[in-house]
């Protein structure tokens, strides 16, 4: 499985767009890239996953250079409420056909100020 | 649609008492996962269940044992529970497709004294 490095925090105020950047160099070809959000006393949910260029949904954006070898999940204008822990994690969710493990590192703890 | 459902969401054991977690998920997936949270710390995997029938170890399974019982139950077991067990347990299942989205109970606080 790619390792990932990822800020351990970082602090923004409301209505700023807030970019969290997650190195992975050793990504394999069959690698997806995919975010999850955590609340406190909440498990973790999925955001977005994309392979390459740009994937955007109704919560985030997720951009991804030629190489890969890095990805940066985008949250526009965030709320109070996008206070939580960004996990980056990396890997072919195919590979074992069902013994594909997931690794969550400690993540970044985004905390937002009014 | 109730996801994925973890009983209790709170318990308090004393140091070598036993306990079983229960975990069903009403999606039909294959896979299911048990994880455990430390404080501050990102989540690591204890054991996991690709289909029924099969149960796998993951990073940290020493002190635990685990039940696939059919599709939709996966069990987590402390046979003789310590302070180190401590901590917030995760369940989790996952369709096999492209798309790596495991879906998340609500969690199971655990305090051993």
């Amino acid at each position: 499985l790619a390792k990932t490095t990822q800020p351990i925090s970082m602090d923004s105020y409301e209505g700023q767009e807030v970019n969290i950047t997650c190195s992975h160099n050793n990504i394999a070809t069959n690698d997806y890239i995919t975010w999850y959000q955590q609340f406190p006393s909440q498990g973790p949910r999925f955001i977005i996953q994309g392979y390459k260029t740009k994937v955007t949904n109704e919560v985030a954006s997720l951009f991804i250079p030629a190489d890969r070898k890095s990805s940066t999940l985008s949250l526009p204008r965030v709320s109070l409420s996008d206070t939580a822990v960004y996990y980056c994690l990396v890997g072919d969710p195919l590979s074992g056909a069902g013994s594909y493990q997931l690794t969550f590192g400690k993540g970044t703890k985004l905390s937002v100020i009014p | 649609n109730a996801g994925v459902t973890q009983t209790p969401k709170f318990q308090v054991l004393k140091t070598g008492q036993s306990m079983t977690l229960q975990c069903a998920q009403d999606m039909n997936h294959n896979s299911m996962y048990w994880y455990r949270q430390d404080p501050g710390m990102g989540l690591r995997l204890i054991y996991y269940s690709a289909s029924e029938g099969t149960t796998d170890k993951g990073e940290v399974p020493n002190g635990y044992n685990v039940s696939r019982l059919n599709k939709r139950e996966f069990s987590l077991r402390l046979e003789s529970a310590a302070p180190s067990q401590t901590s917030v347990y995760f369940c989790a299942s996952r369709k096999i497709d492209r798309q790596n989205i495991q879906y998340f109970g609500a969690g199971t606080r655990l305090s051993v004294l």
